[in-house]
């Protein structure tokens, strides 16, 4: 089955700053590549997805790189604020969904 | 609220006791999944549902763990003889579509205690 591994666990950036959180996955069949972001006590929500026929994807301060070579993927995030404060989590899926552990991000301002 | 509700949201049970949850998807989503989280961790696959029918099962769901969608609309897990490695936030999620590339939308958990 699928095993997705995230890293940093804990990323920490000044105010303003960018905050980049990476990704990988073992299912070459997996073809869709969503990020959560999860405030204390909340739901996990979606914040950008990917799929396997795109190579990046960007949202205003948040942007998504995928290297299907590499079965690897990324979380950009610029002009850092508070409130992007969170745990966010990648997922990859073939068929089902496999999350990555998380990475709690801390904004200072 | 037209979202994912999740009943109850908090529930603590003794050990060996048995327990069902309820999950109401968004109206009309075809696919609904069942996830299990535990402090610092990311949601892990238990189970999902294609309307009525369910198509896959984790190796964490274990013979004390069944879930139903009987006539493709709410969907129940019920936990039989719970230990307490079963405390954790029990989600659920639906998605739109036959296709497994759509966003999911995830209900608020319920989070149970055995003690």
């Amino acid at each position: 089955g699928e095993n997705v591994e995230q890293h940093p666990s804990t990323l920490s950036v000044q105010e303003g700053d960018s905050a980049v959180i990476k990704c990988t996955y073992s299912d070459s069949a997996s073809n869709y590549f969503p990020w959560y972001k999860q405030e204390l006590g909340k739901r996990p929500q979606l914040i950008i997805d990917i799929r396997s026929n795109v190579g990046e994807k960007k949202d205003q301060r948040i942007a998504v790189t995928l290297n299907k070579t590499a079965k690897h993927f990324s979380l950009h995030i610029t002009e850092t604020q508070p409130e992007d404060s969170a745990v966010y989590f990648c997922a990859a899926t073939p068929e089902d969904m496999r999350f990555g552990a998380g990475t709690r991000l801390t904004v200072k301002p | 609220d037209t979202g994912v509700s999740q009943n109850p949201r908090h529930k603590i049970t003794k050990r060996g006791q048995n327990v069902t949850f309820r999950c109401d998807p968004i109206s009309e989503h075809n696919r609904l999944y069942w996830y299990r989280q535990t402090l610092g961790q990311g949601p892990e696959f238990l189970t999902y549902f294609q309307n009525e029918a369910q198509l896959e099962k984790s190796r964490l769901l274990s013979d004390r763990f069944s879930a139903e969608r009987p006539k493709g609309s709410f969907s129940t897990l019920e936990i039989q003889r719970t230990e307490q490695g079963d405390s954790a936030m029990y989600l659920c999620a639906s998605s739109q579509g036959l296709l497994a590339y759509n966003e999911q939308f995830f209900g608020p958990g319920t989070r149970l205690t055995v003690l």
